[in-house]
């Protein structure tokens, strides 16, 4: 049971335009969103994370929307950038602030092209 | 900030044999840590949650016996792959928990175990 889904498996973008990373989840108890940035044979890394108590939350190039109603979030990176080709993971928790298990998505392959 | 030192970062073992992955929270104490498994072009997918001084809980379909978990120390937890067959090469990879924190979750780096 994929309780976090990303649809896209893959990602092509050029380079200065916006990308467009979507997640949906299934749990109505998930309060806490985070998206993760991962290279091959490395850990995650964290980029930017959202309250159920928002839909907008904002970083530099990467601004988060929720739409809880359709049980959405989606991760936007302008400009983009070739150092951004990565895979991107969306995750989901019961509560925030750490101590409680994350549920991650399927992961979006994101490249950006010259 | 939050670093989480992961070890080995690779190793090869041949079947039947053990092998121990370790993950040390360098700057925080953490009170809890996660222990991950991701298969190629697949999710992260949570084995175990372990909260230090207390017996890992581990997730439907995780072998606890296969996959021992120690979390001794606020700074050290410790995955144990035990008797290791082919199927059990993967990325492992643990993350640790900062309470308090709005984003309390740092990965490692992870270690890519073959078994052959």
């Amino acid at each position: 049971d994929q309780q976090v889904k990303q649809n896209s498996p893959s990602l092509s973008v050029q380079e200065g335009r916006i990308s467009i990373l979507n997640c949906d989840y299934t749990n109505s108890m998930f309060d806490y969103f985070l998206w993760y940035k991962k290279y091959p044979a490395e850990g995650p890394t964290f980029l930017i994370s959202i309250s159920s108590i928002k839909d907008k939350n904002e970083d530099g190039r990467f601004t988060v929307f929720l739409n809880k109603s359709a049980k959405h979030l989606s991760l936007h990176i302008v400009p983009s950038q070739p150092g951004d080709s990565a895979v991107y993971f969306c995750a989901a928790s019961a509560r925030a602030g750490g101590g409680n298990k994350l549920t991650f998505g399927t992961g979006t392959q994101l490249k950006v092209e010259l | 900030g939050a670093v989480v030192s992961q070890h080995p970062s690779r190793v090869i073992c041949k079947s039947g044999t053990s092998v121990k992955i370790e993950c040390r929270s360098l700057d925080f104490q953490a009170t809890t840590m996660f222990w991950y498994r991701q298969f190629p072009k697949q999710s992260l997918m949570l084995m175990a949650t372990s909260n230090e001084g207390s017996k890992a809980t581990y997730e439907q379909g995780v072998e606890k016996d296969k996959f021992l978990i120690n979390h001794a120390s606020l700074t050290l937890s410790t995955l144990t792959v035990t008797s290791a067959h082919p199927e059990d090469s993967s990325f492992y990879i643990c993350s640790a928990s900062r309470q308090g924190y709005n984003y309390g979750y740092t990965f490692g780096s992870g270690t890519r175990l073959t078994v052959v």
